[in-house]
């Protein structure tokens, strides 16, 4: 059964502290891992992952795919309070006919001003 | 449109009641997406859309679920004889094509049955 992990599960920092967020993932035939952020609405993209070791940049966030250790980790940089979020990470399993997304349980980040 | 659609935001029912979530994805996006998500948890994948055509239905929980988007836009989600397990926010996704291109989400619509 593909299974997608995150931890923590929560993390408290204050402003201006870098978080690392950690994704690791279990699914067959691997495509592709994605990161969402979900405030109150709907989760929205922050980035698609499909080649290892290429790091994908936007501002302060930044994320890494290890498809041989079979994770992936979220950074994000002189973190504010508008940061504070749920962190979902998704993977694509490859199988034929295959496009749901598989989610982990997400990160609860808290940043204090 | 801008950004995929979801009505209503919220719905309250009573146990036993049919409920209809819709679904408006954006303008030309050909696959869209259901999913469930539990308070405290992520999305759960429910069915799957290619234009009208409903590829994957294997997330339905019970054959009180049905999902349709019969011109290949616009999708409906349908509970029958709710029951309260069902409280959950539903949520929609669309993207451009398959697989290689990002879902899209809604705002969802937060169900709860009383």
């Amino acid at each position: 059964e593909d299974k997608v992990v995150q931890s923590p599960l929560s993390l408290v920092v204050h402003e201006g502290d870098t978080v690392t967020l950690n994704c690791s993932y279990e699914v067959t035939n691997f495509r592709s891992l994605l990161w969402y952020k979900q405030e109150k609405k709907a989760p929205t993209f922050l980035f698609m992952l499909t080649s290892s070791g290429i790091e994908k940049k936007s501002g302060r966030l930044s994320s890494i795919l290890d498809k041989k250790e079979l994770f992936s980790i979220l950074n994000i940089t002189a973190t504010q309070t508008g940061d504070s979020a749920i962190y979902l990470c998704a993977v694509i399993p490859s199988y034929q006919g295959a496009q749901k997304l598989v989610f982990g349980q997400g990160t609860r980040l808290t940043i204090n001003p | 449109g801008a950004g995929v659609s979801q009505s209503p935001r919220y719905k309250v029912a009573k146990r036993g009641q049919d409920v209809a979530l819709r679904c408006d994805p954006i303008s030309g996006h050909v696959s869209l997406f259901w999913y469930q998500q539990a308070l405290g948890q992520g999305p759960e994948f429910l069915t799957y859309f290619q234009n009208e055509a409903q590829l994957d239905k294997s997330g339905l929980p019970s054959d009180r679920f049905f999902a349709e988007r019969p011109e290949g836009s616009v999708s409906t989600l349908k509970i029958q004889r709710t029951q309260q397990e069902d409280s959950a926010v539903y949520l929609c996704a669309s993207s451009l094509a398959r697989g290689s291109q990002p879902q899209h989400f809604g705002d969802g619509t937060r169900l709860s049955i009383l």
